[in-house]
């Protein structure tokens, strides 16, 4: 069956960095494009970025443009999100989704909890 | 990058129906059929219950159905159940901004 599971979450200072993974197995990981998506404490879902199948295209939501990079490795079956620079407001849980096409999502991760505080 | 605007609650007996709209603007919902709804219950992951518009995943009840006009689109969940109540999300491709969310809408099941 279809899973995705993240990984990597952590409680971390302002100004510092961390690095998500997300592990996909039940399907071809190749063949699909995949998405984090952010939700911050009681509050609403936010689209954070999205990777083609092959990596050969990224797109962010503005607040992370210049500090968040998605990229995956499909020899590992791993999506993964480097975040630089955080900020409090980058505070949620992060959730890795699979894309099977055009814009939606349909398998979602469990997540994992992100907590930027000093 | 905005997001679409829901309606924060919505509320409905059992075997009633309950509709909930979700409005963007001419560069998200009005522009394209890639809208989709999702439900979450507390402590889970968000679940696909409809996309491009009105399209359900296997699985899904035929109890949910989507629709849109102009920039609004709606979810309607005829013959609601007690499992029903959670939050609801809409979601569009956004052009450049690629994909946005709506706020959410909290369902209560009286």
């Amino acid at each position: 069956q279809v899973q995705v599971v993240e990984s990597g979450g952590g409680v971390v200072q302002p100004g510092r960095s961390l690095r998500l993974s997300c592990a996909a197995s039940g399907f071809i990981f190749s063949n699909y494009g995949m998405h984090w998506v952010r939700q911050a404490p009681g509050k609403g879902l936010e689209w954070v970025a999205v990777i083609w199948y092959d990596g050969s295209n990224k797109y962010y939501v503005d607040s992370v443009k210049g500090r968040f990079t998605i990229s995956r490795d499909n020899s590992k079956n791993t999506l993964y999100l480097q975040m630089n620079s955080l900020r409090v407001e980058d505070t949620a849980v992060y959730y890795c989704a699979r894309d099977p096409g055009p814009y939606y999502v349909d398998y979602w991760g469990q997540g994992t909890l992100v907590t930027v505080s000093s | 990058q905005s997001a679409l605007a829901q309606p924060p609650s919505a509320s409905g007996s059992p075997g009633q129906s309950v509709t909930i709209s979700c409005t963007g603007t001419s560069s998200d919902v009005g522009a394209y059929t890639y809208v989709s709804w999702y439900q979450q219950r507390p402590g889970k992951a968000p679940q696909l219950m409809i996309y491009e518009v009105s399209k359900r995943p296997s699985g899904v009840p035929v109890r949910f159905s989507g629709s849109k006009s102009g920039n609004t689109a709606s979810l309607t969940v005829s013959g609601l159940q007690a499992e029903d109540e959670a939050d609801y999300y809409c979601g569009s491709h956004a052009g450049s901004n690629y994909l946005v969310f709506g706020g959410g809408t909290k369902l209560t099941v009286l």
